[in-house]
């Protein structure tokens, strides 16, 4: 049974670096073709997709973020951290991670975690 | 970047209606495209991954169609619990890209 869960500060200020952990199990991220993923959402808006990082430390970002986002994975500890640096009010948003299964489709959330930017 | 939209943006239907929603990529994506369901308050639910495979333990009124740059998520027969908002996401580029929804409500 996977499960994947996200961890981290409810609240930061602008121009703070934001630390977040996604802590899973029932799947290893040393398997091959597995990965894992953070997509947001802004209160009342779309999903927007944020990064990538695959079993084989591939990473990809989207490229309106990725000069701000870093991912990263702890195998030993089943988890994976996004940082995010410069946050401003509009990155206030529930962030979600989530399975990648394939390469291509998210089969299991976490339930999400919601981070608000305010002084 | 590959763009995805959807129409329409919203729609009121009522209970046993077919529903069709459409999303559409700004350029051919094959059929590397997904469908989410979500719920006020609740994360995303795989529907339809490869543009018309039924996710493991979805109902059978759920289906999908398309490739290229059209795609439809149809619902069959709406029940009560299928009203949420539904999106598109598109995996062909590994920057993965979510359309901006569709949200069912009750006409």
């Amino acid at each position: 049974q996977i499960t994947l869960k996200e961890s981290g500060p409810t609240l930061v200020k602008p121009t703070q670096t934001l630390t977040l952990t996604c802590t899973f199990s029932g799947f290893s991220l040393s398997t091959s073709g597995v990965g894992v993923g953070w997509i947001r959402q802004p209160p009342g808006k779309a999903l927007e997709w944020l990064a990538l990082i695959y079993w084989d430390d591939d990473k990809r970002y989207s490229p309106s973020l990725k000069s701000r986002l870093t991912i990263t994975k702890d195998t030993s500890k089943n988890q994976v951290v996004l940082t995010m640096t410069n946050m401003d009010p509009v990155d206030t948003a529930t962030y979600y991670c989530a399975h990648l299964r394939g390469a291509d489709n998210f089969d299991y959330w976490g339930q999400g975690t919601l981070v608000t930017v305010s002084s | 970047d590959i763009q995805m939209t959807q129409s329409p943006s919203s729609l009121s239907a009522s209970v046993g209606d077919r529903v069709t929603i459409t999303c559409r990529a700004s350029q051919s994506i094959s059929s590397y495209l997904n469908w989410y369901q979500q719920k006020p308050g609740k994360a995303p639910k795989l529907l339809i991954y490869a543009a018309s495979s039924l996710q493991s333990g979805v109902p059978s009124r759920f289906s999908g169609s398309g490739s290229g740059t059209d795609f439809t998520l149809t619902i069959s027969s709406l029940q009560p619990e299928d009203f949420a908002t539904y999106y598109c996401q598109q995996s062909y580029s590994t920057h993965f890209t979510f359309g901006p929804g569709t949200k069912v409500d009750i006409k």
